[in-house]
């Protein structure tokens, strides 16, 4: 089993729509989780952390669900540009330092 | 502020050949990650460094893979004898400490294409 899954995708959304994807994690561990956004063929960028109490961050809003050991990001009023793939990530405390773990992402296409 | 620098960007070899990837990190920070992205597919720790030391290699092939990060200069992960099976974007990060709490940075990658 993956240390951290997501559903591959894609989610095709009507530009203005509601989108809301999980990421499910294995290690219970895990103490830092975050959702970056990663355009075709670009690096990787910090979106969002996800805090234990939940966060918003204009129309994106994280969860944590830690005794389902889940983590979801919902886009409300979707733009052309929200278009990406979107990836979760988790960090555990390691004796030897902080590696990330990345799921394989969720594919997000809005259309007009 | 610069961010995370890599070059080259992109890097074509034939099998059997070196590669040499270089990452300047972002300005004060000390700590570096390299992750590879097969085609396809997510983002997969391979090391983590802090200046003349590795800290965590356990992400890294066994064989032909090796990195480091001078006192002085880039980190640099070199591929000996590259095989069509390293063709992938190598991404780089930097973070100022190694803390939990400590966001990574991530530079534009090297895409290596191996003929």
């Amino acid at each position: 089993r993956k240390e951290v899954e997501q559903d591959p995708g894609p989610f095709n959304v009507p530009e203005g729509a509601t989108v809301a994807f999980n990421c499910t994690y294995s290690n219970s561990a895990s103490q830092s989780f975050f959702w970056y956004r990663q355009d075709c063929r670009k690096e990787p960028k910090l979106l969002m952390s996800v805090y234990s109490s939940g966060n918003e961050d204009g129309r994106f809003t994280a969860q944590l669900n830690r005794a389902s050991q889940y983590i979801s990001l919902l886009i409300r009023d979707s733009k052309l540009s929200d278009s990406a793939t979107y990836l979760c990530v988790v960090k555990s405390i390691k004796a030897a330092g902080n590696k990330l773990t990345f799921g394989g992402g969720t594919r997000v296409l809005v259309k007009p | 502020n610069a961010g995370v620098m890599q070059n080259p960007r992109h890097l074509v070899r034939r099998r059997g050949q070196e590669a040499r990837l270089r990452c300047s990190p972002m300005k004060g920070h000390s700590h570096v990650y390299w992750y590879r992205q097969l085609p396809e597919e997510g983002l997969k720790f391979m090391v983590y460094l802090q200046k003349e030391n590795i800290i965590d290699e356990s992400g890294m092939p066994k064989e032909r893979f090796s990195a480091e990060f001078p006192k002085e200069g880039p980190s640099i992960l070199r591929i000996q004898q590259v095989v069509r099976g390293d063709s992938a974007a190598y991404f780089c990060a930097s973070s100022p400490q190694g803390g939990l709490e400590d966001t990574q940075y991530f530079g534009p990658g090297t895409r290596l294409t191996v003929l």
